[in-house]
């Protein structure tokens, strides 16, 4: 199984609190991502990153933040938590285009619940 | 991303063949076919890909049609550990390039 790890696994927060989930890989992929998963939607992009520093949005971004400081770490922070992000988050990891099939691995996910 | 289109929902018995169809009817030349898929509350997890020709691996067989525009993942005996949502994804073949889920197939499979 690829090096992945997210944490916290499970959080209870209350609306308005910050909040940040990490991604710890020990792969040294350069591709990180974070989803989201909720009933009736599937998996949606939150963010994802390419390198250390570099990042861009993904389908729902609103209300979410990274940062990749380091290549195995990829946080996501919510500034201000609202219930309507109460979800389960997964982070995903994929090496260099060249050195592998496309694939992403994910994590186990962290499931958030906004109170 | 081209848009793919999967049944909600299928049926199959315990050591039967399972072949879960896949429309991509918009799928550009350099877009690849990604199966994933996701027990219960776990990760997903990769399956098998193709461009356009039919690809075979120890999981399962997928099936491309001639012009590309739909594709069959077939699990040739599928067991009660193969009930999942099966996800099926068209990418760019491009480094770094983000998977796009739809809402996937879940696929029960009963003694």
């Amino acid at each position: 199984d690829a090096g992945i790890t997210q944490s916290p696994r499970h959080k209870v927060t209350e609306t308005g609190t910050p909040v940040t989930l990490r991604c710890h890989q020990t792969e040294n992929h350069r591709y990180m991502y974070w989803y989201r998963q909720d009933p009736g939607h599937g998996l949606r992009l939150i963010h994802y990153s390419y390198g250390v520093k570099d990042t861009d949005k993904g389908e729902v971004s609103d209300g979410y933040s990274v940062s990749r400081s380091k290549t195995e770490d990829f946080l996501l922070t919510l500034e201000s938590a609202t219930s309507s992000q109460t979800s389960v988050y997964f982070c995903a990891i994929s090496p260099a285009w060249d050195t592998n099939t496309g694939e992403l691995f994910f994590g186990e996910g962290s499931r958030l619940t906004v109170l | 991303d081209a848009k793919t289109t999967q049944p909600p929902s299928m049926d199959c018995a315990e050591g039967r063949a399972a072949n879960l169809p896949c429309n991509h009817s918009t799928i550009s030349g350099n877009e690849y076919v990604y199966w994933y898929r996701q027990i219960h509350s776990q990760g997903p997890q990769y399956i098998i890909h193709g461009l356009k020709n039919n690809e075979t691996n120890e999981m399962a067989s997928l099936i491309i049609t001639e012009d590309r525009k739909s594709s069959t993942l077939i699990l040739p005996h599928a067991t009660l550990r193969d009930t999942a949502v099966y996800y099926c994804i068209v990418r760019v073949g491009q480094a770094g390039t983000a998977l796009i889920f739809g809402k996937g197939t879940t696929l029960s499979v009963s003694s």
